[in-house]
């Protein structure tokens, strides 16, 4: 069945450098590409998303591309901060159905002051 | 304006004992989820409905009933609980795939012990 693939699983990076997360996924019937934040003992919160028409999106110091043709979707941080330290998720819709809805397995990642 | 509320936050049960998760959003959502999340782990689709009415299996469904109670409420039943259901449960919903947005909105989470 249809799954989407999210590495790396964990990411440390020092405090001030970018970090990279991506997600494949085999097939798709989506045009919605989300990524979303969970802080600790929270549910998690939208942080940026991406349409299929739209190759990147930036909002500050985070932005999601999009490579339709090779089925990934990445999601980039620059600067980063300590109130960065989270688990990070991308999601998916697997099939011709509108609304079942997967996630990748997430990325926690560790600020280092 | 709430979004969307789980009740109870906590829950400690025995094996093989029963209890159902509530879960209601005041968003006018028609989609609404039930996921699982383990200690370290991803988040696990348990069951959906896609709108009042209808439910569909997830990826996880194995030990679990749901019920759509109407558009704003969307439960979860363990009939048997068993250790392995030992979890954080999160209730989300969805405008729908009529919206614009396919934005997911969580719930703070119920978090299950089962000895």
């Amino acid at each position: 069945g249809e799954n989407v693939e999210q590495h790396p699983s964990t990411l440390s990076v020092q405090e001030g450098d970018s970090a990279v997360i991506k997600c494949t996924y085999s097939d798709s019937a989506s045009n919605y590409f989300p990524w979303y934040k969970q802080e600790l003992g929270k549910g998690p919160q939208l942080i940026i998303d991406i349409r299929s028409n739209v190759g990147e999106k930036k909002d500050q110091r985070i932005a999601v591309t999009l490579n339709k043709t090779a089925k990934h979707f990445s999601l980039h941080i620059t600067e980063t901060q300590p109130e960065d330290s989270a688990v990070y998720f991308c999601d998916l819709k697997p099939d011709s159905s509108a609304s079942k809805i997967i996630f990748g397995s997430g990325t926690r990642l560790s600020i280092r002051p | 304006n709430a979004g969307v509320t789980q009740t109870p936050k906590f829950q400690v049960l025995k094996t093989g004992q029963s209890m159902t998760l509530q879960c209601a959003q005041d968003m006018n959502h028609n989609s609404m989820y039930w996921y699982r999340q383990d200690p370290g782990m991803g988040l696990r689709l348990i069951y959906y409905s896609a709108s009042e009415g209808t439910t569909d299996k997830g990826e996880v469904p194995n030990g679990y009933n749901v019920s759509r109670l109407n558009k704003r409420e969307f439960s979860l039943r363990l009939e048997s609980a068993a250790p392995s259901q030992t979890s954080v449960y999160f209730c989300a919903s969805r405008a729908g795939f009529l919206a614009n947005t396919g934005e997911l909105f969580f719930g703070e989470g119920s978090r299950l012990t089962v000895l």
